[in-house]
């Protein structure tokens, strides 16, 4: 178990919906990132959020949209939704401590697995 | 923007035999390199890691080596097991004082042990 949480583990929607993914970084956690993996392909980068704020923009689209509340939790929200949109959605964080050296060591949530229809 | 190439996409090794995993970047600016082993239907756990300033480190049956003058790094498995298969990504992002960089993946190998 890593620590980082997200919710829910499964979503099924159809086409034209809107949907939105939760996650909460381990304790002490400023940096949250989240990633969208396509079946049998690599991470892609969306986007980070660094005590929030956005520091990072990855190849994000234009209907997806993410935030990271006084909390630190993150949402990331997927609207008009696409067959194509169907993926396992991770959810990442990591330290990155003002004011101290730090490095993206990344720790992974468990992913929610979007299916459209 | 920085990329990373990762090589092969597949590899398949006899039990107890090496396997490599080799990755280049593009960013010189490039500080840390994580490696993240990915088991079928589960999170991405980090493995090893590698900061610009060494050459190589080790953990048991796992070795990353870094040359940051041809700007590329590798996994090294030895003694390979069955628990070893798995798909591996290589990573490379910019770290320091802000965190603020994004971390760019490879694109995977994945890695069969044969029995």
């Amino acid at each position: 178990d890593s620590g980082v949480t997200q919710t829910p583990k499964h979503l099924i929607t159809a086409t034209g919906q809107r949907v939105t993914l939760r996650c909460s970084p381990r304790s002490g956690d400023l940096s949250v990132y989240w990633y969208q993996q396509s079946l049998d392909q690599g991470l892609q980068f969306l986007i980070q959020y660094y005590n929030g704020e956005e520091r990072a923009k990855g190849n994000i689209l234009e209907r997806f949209s993410a935030q990271q509340f006084p909390d630190l939790h993150s949402e990331l929200n997927l609207s008009s939704l696409e067959l194509g949109d169907s993926a396992l959605y991770f959810c990442a964080s990591s330290v990155g401590l003002a004011g101290a050296p730090s490095y993206n060591e990344q720790f992974f949530g468990p992913g929610t697995r979007l299916t459209v229809l | 923007g920085e990329n990373v190439e990762q090589h092969p996409s597949t590899l398949s090794v006899q039990e107890g035999d090496s396997a490599v995993i080799k990755c280049t970047y593009s960013d010189s600016a490039s500080n840390y390199f994580p490696w993240y082993k990915q088991e079928l239907g589960k999170r991405p756990q980090l493995i090893i890691d590698i900061r610009s300033n060494v050459g190589e480190k080790k953990d048991q049956r796992i070795a990353v080596t870094l040359n940051k003058t041809a700007k590329h790094f590798s996994l090294h498995i030895t003694e390979t097991q069955p628990e070893d298969s798995a798909v591996y990504f290589c990573a490379a992002s910019i770290g320091g004082w802000s965190s603020a960089s994004k971390i760019i993946f490879g694109s995977g190998t994945r890695l069969s042990i044969r029995p």
